[in-house]
């Protein structure tokens, strides 16, 4: 089974714009999770979406969103960019909504903010 | 609130030194309870995982005991590798819905 794939995997934006990641989860799985990692933040949960709803979401402010399609697809924006908004952003999927979960995450989107 | 506090740093034992790194959480939940390890380049990946108090997680010679009177989850090992080498996050998921919280991480690098 192919895994998490993640696009693109690198990018380099300037502040004031907006960019989307796009996530394709393992075939079947119908939960996608975004986190943010940082030197200085770590791993942090941005929101999960199930079913095309999203279920929960982290302490991010409104510019941070994303979607679900049919196939579980998914894609997170990121609106007028900020300079800390430099990070790695990782895709993580799993079966279903129980929690309790393996979350399986891809390679990630590394994001520059000049 | 919610929270995971792991050994933070770097840990850097030599081969065949027997290793514990700490973990603990806060929650008035009753999570599951993860380790992840990330190597560079790549995104973390499940190392092992315990899903009701009592449970040993195991993986390649870790192992990790879930403590709900304590609330704690440490990953042991008797004799690590150069191989183990890598960064390692204790996950709590301590909301229902596949939301993990992650520790701040630990980075292993074990000298030949």
């Amino acid at each position: 089974k192919a895994g998490v794939t993640q696009t693109p995997r690198y990018l380099i934006k300037t502040r004031g714009q907006q960019v989307t990641l796009s996530c394709s989860p393992i075939s079947g799985h119908r939960s996608v999770s975004w986190y943010q990692q940082t030197p200085g933040q770590g791993l942090q949960f941005l929101f999960e979406y199930f079913s095309e709803t999203q279920r929960n979401k982290g302490n991010f402010p409104g510019r941070f969103s994303g979607r679900q399609f049919s196939n579980s697809r998914s894609e997170m924006n990121v609106s007028t960019l900020e300079l800390g908004d430099s990070a790695l952003y990782l895709c993580a999927s799993s079966p279903g909504a129980g929690g309790r979960e393996t979350q399986y995450f891809g390679p990630g989107t590394r994001l520059l903010v000049l | 609130g919610d929270s995971v506090v792991q050994t933070e740093g770097q840990v850097l034992p030599s081969e065949g030194d027997s290793l514990i790194v700490n973990c603990s959480y806060e929650t008035t939940q009753y999570p599951s309870l993860f380790w992840y390890v990330q190597y560079p380049g790549e995104g973390p990946q499940l190392h092992l995982k315990a899903m009701k108090a009592n449970d040993k997680g195991r993986n390649k010679g870790f192992e990790a005991m879930y403590r709900k009177e304590t609330t704690s989850f440490h990953l042991e090992k008797d004799s690590v590798q150069e191989s183990d080498s890598a960064v390692y996050f204790c996950a709590p998921d301590l909301e229902y819905g596949n939301k993990l919280v992650f520790g701040a991480g630990t980075i292993l690098r074990v000298k030949s």
